[in-house]
């Protein structure tokens, strides 16, 4: 069975930290995707990433960067972590090409305090 | 920018009843595509059901189907004979046949089923 998986389920940070949120897909596809999911706001993304040592940013990558050393493997970074930052956190993958949607983790809920 | 609206924060529906989720995007493009997604309380966003913007049939999947509305921008889910297992937040997405290919969501449906 395909998966991208999220490193951590829950994630209790403290202001001014480092955070790192991993991500693994086993599907060999080309896109990655960092979303934050908020209540009424949907799903809004971050940063994405069409190959490896490449990205670019989403809708609101203000206080985030990312990393992709290695095809299978997209990590979120938030380099001082702020109370606005509480969110639900979602990575997903796909193909380049294609008709089909995401493959998604299972999220992280992140709580900055 | 490609938006996407769904306009109902929440339905409630009793079992085995029909229900149908709203949704209206925003776009300039003319091939695309659209999805509904299902996210449970388990958080996993599930695939429910997509539709290519070129094909004027719409899209079904057992108890889901959509109507697709191409001129009006509209996308709705029907839900037949709800269970109580469909209870989960619905997202509406857009992904465009082209460039960066990244999905663009809607602000969600929470959907509740009655027993």
């Amino acid at each position: 069975d395909v998966k991208v998986t999220q490193s951590s389920r829950y994630l209790v940070k403290r202001t001014g930290e480092k955070v790192f949120l991993e991500c693994v897909q086993d599907m060999d596809h080309e896109n990655m995707f960092w979303y934050r999911q908020d209540p009424g706001l949907g799903l809004r993304l971050i940063y994405f990433s069409y190959d490896v040592k490449m990205k670019e940013k989403g809708d609101i990558p203000e206080g985030y960067s990312v990393s992709r050393e290695k095809k299978e493997r997209f990590s979120l970074i938030l380099e001082s972590a702020s109370t606005n930052q509480t969110s639900m956190y979602l990575c997903a993958s796909s193909l380049y090409l294609g008709a089909y949607g995401y493959t998604f983790g299972s999220g992280t809920r992140l709580t900055v305090v | 920018a490609q938006t996407v609206t769904q306009s109902q924060p929440e339905m409630s529906v009793q079992e085995a009843e029909t229900v149908t989720l709203s949704c209206t995007y925003d776009t300039s493009e003319s091939d695309y595509y659209l999805f509904w997604y299902k996210q449970p309380p388990s958080r996993q966003m599930i695939l429910v059901i997509r539709q290519e913007a070129y094909k004027q049939q719409n899209a079904t999947e057992n108890r889901f189907s959509v109507n697709f509305q191409k001129a009006a921008k509209s996308f709705s889910l029907k839900i037949s004979d709800s269970q109580l297992g469909d209870a989960a937040m619905y997202f509406c997405a857009y992904r465009s046949a082209e460039g960066a290919q990244k999905l663009v969501f809607g602000q969600g449906t929470r959907l509740t089923i009655n027993p």
